[in-house]
């Protein structure tokens, strides 16, 4: 089906370990984004890109690492998990940026770090 | 700090009640959009504003984009339960795009 889909739903980790969260879309959308979601905070952008091997940073990069190989797909790892990356992560696409663009976004990533 | 403020941040009113939910900041957006979010999902766009003192309406839903640019304001007239949900407020500053804090709805049939 077409759209945007974001893997796993759930995650546990440990303090530590690498996660990372895949995100994977079929409208061959230009841009992807990667959110945080935090009670009191509302969405806050990790990282974006433009278009596959390019990215950039949004307002709350550190800790995660972001790649583009492919336009289709935007994995988001978490090189060593910290307690404060616990939090709801979504993954958005759109044909021509941000402003006035439409964003799509997935169904989110759970994360519980321990 | 977050550069969009959004009030308030819960709101629980009976069907049919009249609400507004408002987003302000002390910046200047070229642009303003309003999302809605439902437990367990993604937001979804509800609508973009672009000028200053815009109006738009989407059936029971009125969008308005302060004259300055710097504000908007989401009127929901007679609320449903389906209205329920998260709703979110957007925009492009600089080069970041910024989502506010949020005002989380319930309308209790």
């Amino acid at each position: 089906d077409a759209g945007i889909t974001q893997s796993p739903r759930y995650k546990i980790t440990e303090t530590g370990r690498q996660v990372t969260l895949m995100c994977h879309q079929t409208w061959s959308h230009s841009y992807m984004f990667w959110y945080r979601q935090d009670l009191g905070h509302g969405l806050r952008l990790i990282y974006y890109s433009a278009a596959a091997d390019i990215t950039d940073k949004g307002e709350v990069p550190d800790g995660y690492v972001v790649s583009r190989s492919k336009t289709e797909n935007f994995p988001l790892t978490l090189e060593s998990a910290t307690r404060s990356q616990t939090s709801v992560y979504f993954c958005a696409s759109s044909d021509l940026g941000v402003g006035l663009e439409t964003q799509y976004f997935g169904p989110g990533t759970r994360l519980l770090v321990l | 700090t977050q550069l969009l403020e959004q009030s308030p941040q819960f709101l629980s009113i009976q069907e049919g009640e009249n609400l507004t939910v408002y987003c302000n900041s002390s910046s200047v957006f070229s642009s303003l959009q309003w999302y809605r979010q439902e437990p367990g999902e993604g937001p979804v766009l509800l609508v973009t504003v672009v000028t200053g003192g815009e109006v738009k309406k989407l059936k029971r839903l009125t969008f308005q984009f302060g004259d300055a640019r710097k504000d908007s304001s989401l009127h929901i007239t007679a609320a449903q339960p389906g209205d329920t949900g998260l709703y979110l407020c957007a925009g492009v500053f600089g080069n970041q795009f910024y989502f506010g804090t949020g005002t989380s709805l319930t309308v209790i049939p």
